[in-house]
């Protein structure tokens, strides 16, 4: 099972508001991930880190920002919500994937499901 | 651009029968190919995966076939039972060095007793 955690569970917020989604691991993983997923939709990579003050953007443009300060813990915030964030956030990490042979197992969190008013 | 295609959208099948999930993909750069299995309110969760130098991988009742040359890869759940219900998706990813998949749109799988 699946060491990662995310909280809040559901999150209701009124526009403008600053907001920070919480992500830990206690898998001791280099990698980590926030993606969001809309309902019938693929998930999308907004945000990534290689491990410890590492953080890239993702292929969907974002405007939320992430930190990883400690290797178990990736937070996402949004500065100013807008309704048009409203989705459902995942975060991932996985071991680095070293080798051609290695594989890249993905583990996730439960989500946060987020809806700004 | 969608560089994972996944089809179909829904699937309905009875108990025991062999619901299959296709998948294409434009990159020959991909060189991994998991499948994920996502429950309502929880995160997907790694079910089976392939690599382009087979042709098929079998885990239990989830089977991989893999075509190279038509870039196409599809997951076929043998007996599938009421509890195989979910949403699956296709991923790939690119050779060494890459850490992000590429997730198709999902398929979601209803077995109905």
């Amino acid at each position: 099972e699946a060491d990662i955690y995310q909280t809040p569970r559901y999150l209701v917020i009124g526009t403008g508001k600053k907001i920070t989604l919480e992500c830990s691991q206690t898998m001791g993983h280099d990698k980590m991930y926030w993606y969001q997923q809309d309902p019938g939709m693929e998930l999308h990579l907004i945000h990534y880190s290689y491990g410890v003050n590492s953080t890239e953007k993702g292929d969907l443009s974002s405007e939320s920002t992430v930190s990883r300060i400690r290797t178990e813990h990736f937070p996402l915030t949004l500065e100013s919500a807008r309704p048009s964030h409203t989705s459902q956030y995942l975060c991932a990490s996985s071991e680095r994937r070293e080798a051609w042979g290695a594989n890249e197992k993905l583990f996730f969190g439960s989500g946060t499901q987020l809806s700004v008013l | 651009q969608q560089q994972v295609k996944q089809s179909p959208q829904s699937l309905i099948v009875q108990k025991g029968g062999i619901p299959i999930i296709n998948c294409a993909y434009e990159n020959t750069a991909f060189d991994y190919f998991p499948w994920y299995q996502q429950f309502p309110g929880k995160g997907p969760a790694l079910l089976i995966a392939i690599r382009p130098d087979v042709s098929e991988k079998k885990e239990g009742r989830f089977t991989i076939s893999f075509n190279k040359s038509a870039k196409q890869f599809s997951l076929h759940i043998m007996d599938s039972q009421p509890g195989d219900s979910a949403t699956y998706f296709c991923a790939a990813l690119k050779g060494a060095g890459s850490y992000q998949l590429t997730f198709g749109k999902g398929t979601k799988l209803s077995v109905i007793p």
